[in-house]
C-alpha cells in the first residue's frame, strides 16, 4: 500500500512565524504535490515537484515556498505565516509513469495561524 | 485556465436514498477524470475515467463520463451513513504530467 505521511495532524502558529510542513512518501514516486483545502473552494495546488530539487508553481504559490532535497520528502514552507494561511494542507504523490494522473494523499495538516 | 465545477455543493439525504453528484469541466488536453472520497482524513481514490460512455462500478457506487458534453456523474444507490463524506472530482490534463485540477467538492450527509 502506498503510504504518504505528514509531520503533524494539527498545528497552531502565530502570525509572522516560519512554518515547516513535512511530507514523506514510501513508494518511490517521482511526483509530489502540496494543496490547501478550504470550504467551498476545494483543493487548490500550491506547488509541485517532478524530481529532486525540481519545483513548479501551482495556482496559488504566493506566500509559500517548497524544498525537495530527497525523492521521498517534500516540504512546504510558510516564510512568515499570516492568518489567511489558516487552512487544511494536503500532500500527495504519484508515479511518473502513471500518465492518467492518479494521486495518493496524506492525512492532511490542519494549520491555524493566530 | 482549467476549471472543474461540482454540483450540488452539499446534499442531505436519508439512508436508502439514491444520489447523483455532478462534475463538469473545461480542461486543455484532457487525460482523465478522477473521483475521490474524503472523510476526516486523506482523500481515497474511487474511480478513474478516461473513455466516454463506459460505466465504472464498485458496489453501490458507479460513475460515467461524457467527453462530448464535458461532464461526469457519480451515483450512489441505497445510501448508508458511512457514505457521508466530501466527494471530490478532479481532472488531469494540461501540459504537465501528473497535475490535477479539483472541483469544490460535494458534501454528502446521510441521516439514519
Amino acid at each position: 500500500d502506498v503510504k504518504v505521511t505528514q509531520s503533524s495532524r494539527y498545528l497552531v502558529k502565530r502570525t509572522g512565524e516560519k512554518v515547516f510542513l513535512e511530507c514523506v512518501q514510501d513508494m518511490d514516486h517521482e511526483n509530489m504535490f502540496w494543496y490547501r483545502q478550504d470550504p467551498g473552494l476545494g483543493l487548490r495546488l500550491i506547488y509541485f515537484s517532478y524530481d529532486v530539487k525540481m519545483k513548479e508553481k501551482g495556482d496559488i504559490p504566493e506566500g509559500y515556498s517548497v524544498s525537495r532535497e530527497k525523492k521521498e520528502r517534500f516540504s512546504l514552507i510558510l516564510e512568515s505565516a499570516s492568518t489567511n494561511q489558516t487552512s487544511m494542507y494536503l500532500c500527495a504523490s504519484s508515479p511518473i509513469y502513471r500518465s492518467y494522473n492518479e494521486q495518493f494523499f496524506g492525512p492532511g495538516t490542519r494549520l491555524t495561524v493566530l | 485556465e482549467d476549471k472543474v465545477v461540482q454540483s450540488p455543493l452539499s446534499l442531505v439525504v436519508h439512508e436508502g436514498d439514491t444520489v447523483t453528484l455532478n462534475c463538469s469541466y473545461e480542461v486543455t488536453n484532457f487525460r482523465s477524470l478522477l473521483w475521490y472520497k474524503q472523510e476526516k482524513k486523506a482523500p481515497t481514490f474511487l474511480f478513474m475515467l478516461t473513455s466516454s460512455g463506459i460505466e465504472k462500478k464498485s458496489g453501490r457506487l458507479s460513475s460515467i463520463l461524457d467527453k462530448k458534453e464535458l461532464f461526469s456523474i457519480l451515483n450512489i444507490t441505497a445510501t448508508q451513513t458511512g457514505d457521508s463524506a466530501i466527494y471530490l472530482c478532479a481532472v488531469g490534463g494540461g501540459t504537465s504530467y501528473g497535475k490535477l485540477t479539483f472541483g469544490q467538492g460535494t458534501i454528502l450527509t446521510v441521516h439514519p
